[in-house]
């Protein structure tokens, strides 16, 4: 059984790019959450998808977006890179039913630089 | 703004030492609590979700407990190994109504000594 699954694993952009981050959900999980932590720091929330739709979201700006697929799989897009963006930004899957499990599973990381 | 905090920041233990962390989160509104290990490059492991006061939990050398009345929860290892240096995370959603949306603490740097 997969478990949940990041790439690419290392990311090396420019200020101002654009990134695109993939993470695919641990079987039989429907939820994905985007944390992004950067030194020194705990995760930090970015926002969740459920049935490809953004349900909650962190203190974020617009520059963080997402999208989740039918197969639940999810991608974390990031415009107008700052080098402040420069963090590991890990994927968690779940399930959405709360009532079958609270446990949120992680995936290793992308780690993003910007220069 | 849920604060959750967690000490010490960081400990450097012997081989054979028992050792303990808390994690402390607001008690108003409380959901569950989640304790992960993270080792380094590897993926952050989930060692528990607690969600009753006076939930004691344990994996091997490992347990936690939970005082929600207060707001804490304390691991510990019991005999540490090298193999448990990790960083120690709590996490709480806060609510029930927050789901999933986990506020972690900045995390326990443990290094076990052999």
């Amino acid at each position: 059984d997969a478990g949940v699954t990041q790439s690419p694993t290392h990311l090396i952009k420019t200020r101002g790019q654009q990134v695109t981050l993939r993470c695919s959900p641990k079987s039989g999980h429907d939820t994905v959450s985007w944390y992004q932590q950067a030194l020194g720091q705990g995760p930090q929330f970015i926002f969740q998808y459920y049935e490809e739709e953004e349900r909650q979201r962190g203190n974020f700006p617009d520059r963080f977006s997402g999208h989740q697929f039918p197969n639940y799989s999810s991608e974390l897009n990031v415009n107008a890179l700052l080098l402040g963006d420069s963090a590991l930004y890990l994927c968690a899957s779940s399930s959405w039913d709360l009532s079958i499990s609270y446990e949120q599973y992680f995936g290793p990381g992308t780690r993003l630089t910007v220069t | 703004i849920l604060n959750v905090e967690q000490s010490p920041q960081s400990l450097h233990v012997q081989e054979g030492d028992s050792t303990n962390f808390t994690c402390s989160f607001p008690s108003s509104n409380f959901y569950a609590l989640h304790w992960y290990r993270w080792e380094t490059a590897k993926s952050p492991e989930a060692l528990f979700v607690m969600t009753l006061n006076g939930d004691e939990k344990k994996k091997g050398r490992i347990s936690a407990t939970l005082n929600t009345k207060e707001g804490y929860s304390y691991l510990y290892i019991k005999g540490s190994q090298p193999e448990d240096s990790a960083t120690y995370l709590c996490a709480s959603p806060g609510a029930k109504s927050s789901g999933d949306k986990l506020t972690f603490g900045t995390g326990t740097r443990l290094a076990v000594r052999p």
